[in-house]
């Protein structure tokens, strides 16, 4: 069964502690994404990669920070730079090209304790 | 620059027809797409259509692009409460990065 995996499903970060989101990928697509949702807001883009051992910003970086070491994984840090990280954070996986839809994982809910 | 633009909710009776509207701003040859999103879940492709299109359609669904407004509809006929969902219309720039530009969503609740 090929998609993507994102855990955990619910995570709690305290403050000044970075915490990592797991991304996941068995489709073979070079490209993958992390976005931010945030009620009555749309998708904003974090990061995103377009091959391995490459990533860029998107809109959003700052207080995130991401690795790309393998095709299948994505993996996202939400620094304590990031005061206000709580949010659904949402991993995509693509073929590069304009006609490639996004596949989307189930999502990371996000919460400050 | 790129902007999509959607209302942000949308209330019908079980058995009618859904109509989500959206609008954005790039004049490139783009594609655009429908996502579905449920409570707590990731997005879900529901269709796309290309800019040299006018319309396209899936069984019960339907996509309607006005090029000249640039206006995308996404008509559901004889909607069901398994519809009840958020909407996203997004938009992906010929020559770009190719990226999806989402709009904010729209909150279809179907009721009784």
């Amino acid at each position: 069964d090929g998609g993507i995996t994102q855990s955990p499903k619910y995570l709690f970060r305290k403050e000044g502690q970075n915490v990592t989101l797991s991304c996941e990928q068995n489709l073979n697509h070079d490209a993958m994404y992390w976005y931010r949702q945030d009620p009555g807001q749309g998708l904003r883009l974090i990061y995103y990669s377009q091959i391995v051992n490459d990533f860029q910003k998107g809109d959003i970086a700052e207080g995130y920070s991401v690795s790309r070491e393998k095709k299948e994984s994505f993996p996202l840090t939400v620094t304590s730079a990031q005061k206000n990280p709580t949010a659904f954070y949402l991993c995509a996986s693509s073929l590069p090209g304009r006609k490639e839809t996004q596949y989307f994982g189930p999502g990371t809910r996000l919460l400050v304790l | 620059g790129e902007d999509v633009e959607q209302s942000l909710f949308l209330s019908v009776r079980e058995g009618d027809s859904s109509v989500i509207n959206c609008t954005y701003t790039d004049s490139s040859s783009t594609y655009l797409y429908w996502y579905k999103q449920e409570p707590g879940a990731g997005l879900q492709l529901l269709t796309y259509i290309f800019s040299n299109m006018d319309m396209k359609q899936d069984q019960r669904l339907t996509v309607l692009l006005n090029k000249k407004d640039k206006h995308l509809s996404l008509r559901i006929a004889d909607t069901q409460t398994g519809d009840s969902a958020i909407y996203f219309c997004a938009e992906s720039i010929e020559g770009g990065s190719y990226i999806p530009t989402f709009g904010r969503g729209t909150s279809l609740i179907v009721h009784p």
